[in-house]
């Protein structure tokens, strides 16, 4: 089935860092969504995009729908310990046969040292 | 007012037990999916109604049924609990297009 690489799979960064992550795929997206999962919590959207290109911001954390429709970016500037958490790209696969379902990526385990 | 909610937080139970799960939405929307997140973290989607009517059923064992007796609501039934079934388990809603989801708190079910 449908697979996204998502990377890296964990980083341990120094407060106030930049931190980037990306998540890639074999196949177009038409839409590409980034979550954040603190620790006993259900994933939280963050960010949606869904034009090649789209370039968007909640606060400090920026995302980007890449050119190809293969690829999306994260990234959060001058992290904070509250940055904490697994974060998760998910997408919509063009081809028809998905419908509703996301297809999600690994997760990006993020830890900061304060 | 919580969008998704899920109860209970916390299952712990014994093999071979039936045990469900509930859903609630008050966020409107026709879609409402079950996922289950191993120890790895991985979400692996289980089931999706929209408007009561069943549309994705990924290959799952039959133990799991879910229900959804209105909108509102997808519960998730689980018979005859096994070892491997222990797994934190989320719903979430979406309105189909755009393709975001919304996701419940999780409930944490381990089976001993």
């Amino acid at each position: 089935g449908q697979q996204l690489n998502q990377s890296p799979q964990s980083m341990f960064i120094q407060e106030g860092e930049d931190v980037s992550m990306n998540c890639t795929s074999s196949s177009i997206f038409n839409t590409w969504l980034w979550y954040k999962q603190d620790p006993g919590e259900g994933p939280v959207l963050l960010i949606a995009l869904y034009k090649a290109g789209e370039l968007t911001s909640n606060g400090r954390l920026t995302a980007q729908f890449g050119i190809t429709r293969k690829d999306s970016f994260l990234n959060i500037s001058a992290s904070i310990p509250s940055d904490v958490g697994i974060y998760f790209c998910a997408g919509h696969p063009i081809a028809g046969e998905y419908g509703n379902k996301l297809v999600f990526g690994a997760g990006t385990i993020l830890r900061v040292k304060s | 007012d919580t969008a998704v909610s899920q109860t209970p937080k916390y299952l712990v139970t014994q093999m071979g037990n039936d045990k469900s799960i509930k859903c609630e939405q008050n966020l409107g929307h026709d879609t409402m999916y079950w996922y289950k997140q191993d120890s790895k973290k991985f979400l692996k989607i289980m089931f999706s109604y929209n408007n009561k009517e069943l549309i994705i059923n990924e290959t799952v064992p039959n133990r799991f049924s879910p229900k959804s007796p209105d909108k509102a609501h997808l519960n998730l039934h689980i018979n005859s609990l096994e070892l491997g079934d222990s797994a934190v388990y989320f719903c979430a809603t979406g309105s189909g297009s755009p393709y975001e989801q919304y996701f419940g708190p999780g409930t944490r079910l381990t089976v001993t």
